[in-house]
């Protein structure tokens, strides 16, 4: 059984639109995060959620949000995407803050 | 078990001063470490090292690998108070699904 799961695999869209990647995870843990990889391939933190309460990282845009349906989900909403979002997105999990953490498979997302 | 282990755990210093930071890790199928800052919310990303030798160079901030004898270091020259803060590292492992392990950090105070 996958443990933290992505979808889509990838994601192919036009500047100005929105869309959303949904991250599920059946860990049982209690704090989920969101990654967002460039092309030089540099692994960020975007987000991390713990329980109920996000902790935003002040550097994204506020184009980005997070949502977080329960402990098991944790989805990105991407509002009036823009060519500098192009990455590969990944989505982890960790039993608590600080703990290792389990990565999904990636979203890789192009904006053309 | 995967480990990273981090020293010193805290460390008091004075404005102007330099300070080392150390991370020695244990991982199995290593692939990157992260440096990352926290000072209240989510953590900042500093480095992301893959290659050894390579020095990675920010303003006052720098970093090196060295992947034969699995450590790394993070350097900070005159520092100022704003440099106060706990300073990660964190290792991606993994062949298929990756993980990422951090450290328990260094608590960095700098006194004027």
């Amino acid at each position: 059984d996958t443990a933290v799961s992505q979808t889509p695999k990838y994601l192919v869209t036009q500047m100005g639109n929105d869309k959303s990647i949904k991250c599920e995870q059946n860990l049982g843990h209690d704090t989920m995060y969101w990654y967002k990889q460039d092309s030089k391939k540099f692994l960020k933190i975007m987000f991390s959620y713990n329980n109920k309460e996000l902790i935003i990282n002040e550097t994204v845009p506020n184009r980005f949000s997070p949502k977080s349906p329960d402990k098991a989900h944790l989805n990105l909403h991407i509002n009036s995407l823009e060519l500098g979002d192009s990455a590969v997105y990944f989505c982890a999990s960790s039993l608590a803050l600080r703990e290792t953490q389990y990565f999904g498979p990636g979203t890789r997302l192009l904006v053309l | 078990e995967d480990k990273v282990v981090q020293s010193p755990l805290s460390l008091v210093v004075h404005e102007g001063d330099t300070v080392t930071l150390n991370c020695s890790y244990e991982v199995t199928n290593f692939r990157s470490l992260l440096w990352y800052k926290q000072e209240k919310k989510a953590p900042t990303f500093l480095f992301m090292l893959t290659s050894s030798g390579i020095e990675k160079k920010s303003g006052r901030l720098s970093s090196i690998l060295d992947k034969k004898e699995l450590f790394s270091i993070l350097n900070i020259t005159a520092t100022q108070t704003g440099d106060s803060a706990i300073y990660l590292c964190a290792v991606i492992s993994g062949a298929g699904s990756y993980q990422l392990t951090f450290g328990k950090g260094t608590k960095l105070s700098v006194i004027p």
